[in-house]
């Protein structure tokens, strides 16, 4: 399985912009960048993927670098609601035989935000 | 539509005891995994069942077991507790089509005393 790494902790002010970086450098070229979430006390919770260009949701944006070796998930405006571990994670394509309900998590990364 | 449930939320245990765990998926989605999650290890892939069977299976001993039925539904068992068995076990249902989300339940936290 291929490795991500990440930060151990980042800190932003509410209301601004943060940006968290992911290292994937053995990424292979079918495999899809997935962001994932874990509030305190709570599940993770899927926020985001991509393959090569980036994506866009309500609650996130995914920049995926050219080379792909690399992504960043944007929070346009964080609130304390989004104090949580980020976590990056390679995935298989969708109907491959590698596309399975196997998450492998990292450290992730510990997002605080300060009022 | 209803989410992922796990049952019990909570549980106490002795060594060397066993214990069962349930987990409910998504309405319509074929495939369960499970996770266990300590603040030493974070988060780690137990094992996953699609259609009744084990799909993937993460390194953990043999006392770590588990099982699908027809209905999706799935169960783990853990037998002759340890201490170390101690931690929060969450499951996560995935339809396995073309949608790749996972969906996790809040977890079950065990206790091993």
């Amino acid at each position: 399985d291929a490795k991500t790494t990440q930060p151990n902790s980042m800190e932003s002010n509410e209301e601004e912009p943060v940006h968290l970086p992911c290292n994937h450098s053995t990424i292979s070229g079918t495999d899809y960048i997935h962001w994932y979430r874990q509030l305190p006390s709570q599940g993770p919770e899927y926020v985001i993927h991509g393959l090569t260009s980036n994506v866009n949701n309500r609650m996130a944006s995914l920049a995926i670098a050219e080379d792909r070796k690399s992504s960043t998930l944007i929070l346009h405006r964080a609130t304390l609601r989004d104090a949580a571990v980020y976590y990056c994670i390679l995935r298989g394509p969708p109907g491959g035989s590698s596309n399975t309900g196997k998450l492998i998590f990292g450290q992730g990364t510990t997002l605080q935000v300060k009022p | 539509k209803a989410g992922v449930t796990q049952t019990p939320r909570y549980l106490i245990k002795t060594r060397g005891q066993q214990v069962t765990l349930s987990c409910s998926p998504i309405s319509g989605h074929r495939s369960v995994s499970w996770y266990q999650q300590t603040p030493g290890q974070g988060l780690q892939f137990l094992f996953e069942y699609f259609s009744e069977t084990q799909r993937n299976k993460g390194n953990f001993p043999g006392r770590f077991s588990g099982r699908q039925f027809s209905n999706s539904r799935s169960e783990m068992n853990v037998s002759t507790l340890e201490l170390g068995d101690s931690a929060l076990y969450l499951c996560a249902s995935t339809w396995t089509g073309t949608n790749t989300e996972a969906f996790f339940g809040q977890g079950t936290r065990l206790t091993v005393v």
